[in-house]
Parts: structure tokens; C-alpha cells; sequence
């Protein structure tokens, strides 16, 4: 059982369409990430925020927008995607983003097809 | 920046084999190397790690070894049983702007075959 939790578990949208990836963790972590999970590609870190705030932004187009409320909710707000924006969307959490001294916890993704 | 080569990116044994995947990274600072298991459907899951204080560490049937003079570290699975069939990504830690960051290599797919 995971204690970061992904949902949709799948996502089929048209380009023109918005949508959002939630991701709630339960596990007292406070520090959340996006991660985009291709095929045949390393993981590639999208956006880190750490006690609410936003460390690091990874050069992601701005169609990705991502918003943290609070350490146990993160989300990424979709518009205007690209077909080549499918993929598998991780989001994980850590104690602190020390992530030699907290490892990070993933939750099982949403897949996205953009079509 | 770091980049980290993984190889084989597909490897089939049969059961009972031993496996082993080696990583490289190119940045002498990286300290941290964690190993992820992902089984089908699921989200990455850290199975073991090292830090470059040690050479080798061990968990059971699974073994991690480190040698930061060439910049390379190897996962070994022993015994291997069906259950072990999964992708295993190694990574590298960076540090970036505000803490570290983890660089994953691509991955290998491990098929064990009863």
C-alpha cells in the first residue's frame, strides 16, 4: 500500500482540453515532486516544492502548471498539451529534499495520452 | 550536470540465476546511490542504497557495490526468483538549488523465467 496516492490512475485528453493530476501523501513528508516517466528515458524531474513552495522548476513549458496548497497536496494543471506530453506522471514525496537523507516515495502515476 | 548510463537495458535469466546492473555517473560530488524497483503498474520503490562512505552494502539476496574511483556502482540479485521480474533504475544524487536532486539512469527490465 502506497502511502502516496495518484489519481486519475489514466487520462485521455485532446489538446485543446484542461485538466489536473492530483497526488496526496500521507506519509508527514514535506517535500513533494513531479516526475515525467517516458519510454526508453531516464525520469525526468520536473518540479520539487519544499514546505509549500516551489524550489525548483526544471524548464517545463508553461502548458505544465503545478500548485501545492499545502506539504500533502500537490497538483499539475494541464492545458494546451502536446501529443508527445503522453506518458506516465509520478509524483513522489520526501521527508526534505536532503534526498540522501529521505528517500523518495512514489505513487503508482497517472497515464497520460494526449491525442 | 550529472548523467548516469545504466546497462543492460534488458536482461533475462533463469530462475535461480544471479543478476547484475551496473550504473556510471560522470559528477565525482554525487554521495547518494539508490536503487528503484518498478513492477508493472506501479510506482518506483527504493530497494536498497549506498553512500560513498562504503564500498558495498547488502539486503538479503540483493547487493549494492560502489566504486567512486571509476564512478561506477552495481546491483547484484542472487538466487533470483520470478517475483524479481521488474524495471530497476539506478540514480545519482546532484545538488541543485535547494537540496538534491536524484538522476536516473533509463532503466533495465529484468525477466526471470521459471
Amino acid at each position: 500500500e502506497t502511502g502516496v496516492t495518484q489519481t486519475p490512475r489514466h487520462l485521455v485528453m485532446g489538446m485543446t482540453n484542461k485538466k489536473s493530476l492530483k497526488c496526496e501523501q500521507h506519509l508527514g513528508h514535506n517535500a513533494m515532486y513531479w516526475y515525467k516517466q517516458s519510454a526508453k528515458k531516464p525520469l525526468e524531474l520536473m518540479f520539487v516544492y519544499n514546505f509549500k513552495e516551489q524550489t525548483e522548476n526544471n524548464s517545463v513549458p508553461s502548458r505544465f502548471s503545478p500548485e501545492c496548497p499545502n506539504s500533502s497536496h500537490l497538483f499539475l494543471h494541464l492545458h494546451t498539451l502536446q501529443p508527445e506530453d503522453s506518458a506516465l506522471y509520478l509524483c513522489a514525496s520526501s521527508l526534505s529534499t536532503r534526498t540522501e537523507n529521505s528517500p523518495l516515495h512514489f505513487g503508482n502515476g497517472t497515464r497520460l495520452t494526449v491525442t | 550536470g550529472e548523467n548516469v548510463e545504466q546497462h543492460p537495458s534488458t536482461l533475462s535469466v533463469q530462475e535461480g540465476d544471479s543478476a547484475v546492473i551496473k550504473c556510471t555517473y560522470s559528477d565525482s560530488a554525487s554521495n547518494y546511490f539508490p536503487w528503484y524497483k518498478q513492477e508493472l503498474g506501479k510506482g518506483p520503490q527504493l530497494i536498497i542504497d549506498i553512500r560513498s562512505n562504503v564500498g558495498e552494502k547488502k539486503d538479503q539476496r540483493i547487493a549494492v557495490t560502489l566504486n567512486k574511483t571509476a564512478k561506477h556502482f552495481s546491483l547484484h540479485i542472487t538466487e533470483t526468483q520470478p517475483e524479481d521480474s521488474a524495471v530497476y533504475f539506478c540514480a545519482a544524487s546532484m545538488m541543485g538549488q535547494a537540496g538534491t536532486a536524484l538522476i536516473f539512469g533509463k532503466g533495465t527490465t529484468l525477466s526471470v523465467s521459471s
